[in-house]
């Protein structure tokens, strides 16, 4: 049984293109992440949704639009993709906010933008 | 940046030796995390140690804590070719919410 999973696992594209990422948790977490590691395997938080709601949004350009359809759904949007996009995508769920919660993480997505 | 450092960046042991991991943060924490990255795959979580615990063990994996010098370390003992991969440290400031910041990586390579 897939705790967390991503879709697709491999995504190459050309450049200015529109695309998705599809995430799912099937731990009936209340929070989800996007986190985005780049070549260096610099990890790095994008957002993250409680029950259905934003409530982390690092500094990340609005071409970058997550949408939560449901609590175990998050879905990333990425408009007019640029080189500097290429990397790899991890969605990621843990039970809820407050401290002491580990996160589950999916297998990733590696975006390659040509 | 809140964002942790790791030494080292890379580690090379023989298939019994014991791996030290360091990673050492900035602000205050409400806990640390340690995870594992095995190539190509998602990060699995190792071990969670809260601010107010200096210690905590797992199998063969030892997490110290130490708030005053704001540094952790991972110690794997009688290291496996499995536990090639890497390593990576979290931390949960606080005020930060879920928000998990992490480190720069430690990549540690246990040959036979």
């Amino acid at each position: 049984d897939t705790a967390v999973s991503q879709t697709p696992k491999y995504l190459v594209t050309q450049m200015g293109n529109d695309k998705s990422i599809k995430c799912e948790q099937n731990l009936g977490h209340d929070t989800m992440y996007w986190y985005k590691q780049d070549s260096k395997k610099f990890l790095k938080i994008m957002f993250s949704y409680n029950n259905k709601e934003l409530i982390i949004n690092e500094t990340v350009p609005n071409r970058f639009s997550p949408k939560s359809p449901d609590k175990a759904h998050l879905n990333l949007h990425i408009n007019s993709l640029e080189l500097g996009d290429s990397a790899v995508y991890f969605c990621a769920s843990t039970a809820g906010p407050g401290s002491y919660n580990e996160q589950f993480f999916g297998p990733g997505t590696r975006l390659t933008v040509l | 940046s809140q964002q942790g450092e790791e030494d080292p960046q890379a580690l090379s042991i023989q298939e019994g030796e014991n791996a030290t991991m360091n990673c050492s943060y900035k602000t205050s924490i409400n806990n640390l995390q340690w995870y594992r990255q095995n190539s190509g795959r998602g990060l699995v979580h190792l071990i969670l140690i809260r601010s107010n615990e200096r210690e905590k063990h797992s199998g063969r994996l030892r997490v110290t804590l130490d708030t005053s010098k704001k540094s952790s370390s991972l110690l794997i003992t009688a290291s496996r070719a499995a536990d090639t991969a890497s390593y990576f440290c979290a931390t949960e400031f606080t005020g930060g919410g879920n928000k998990l910041t992490f480190g720069t990586g430690t990549q540690l390579k246990v040959e036979l």
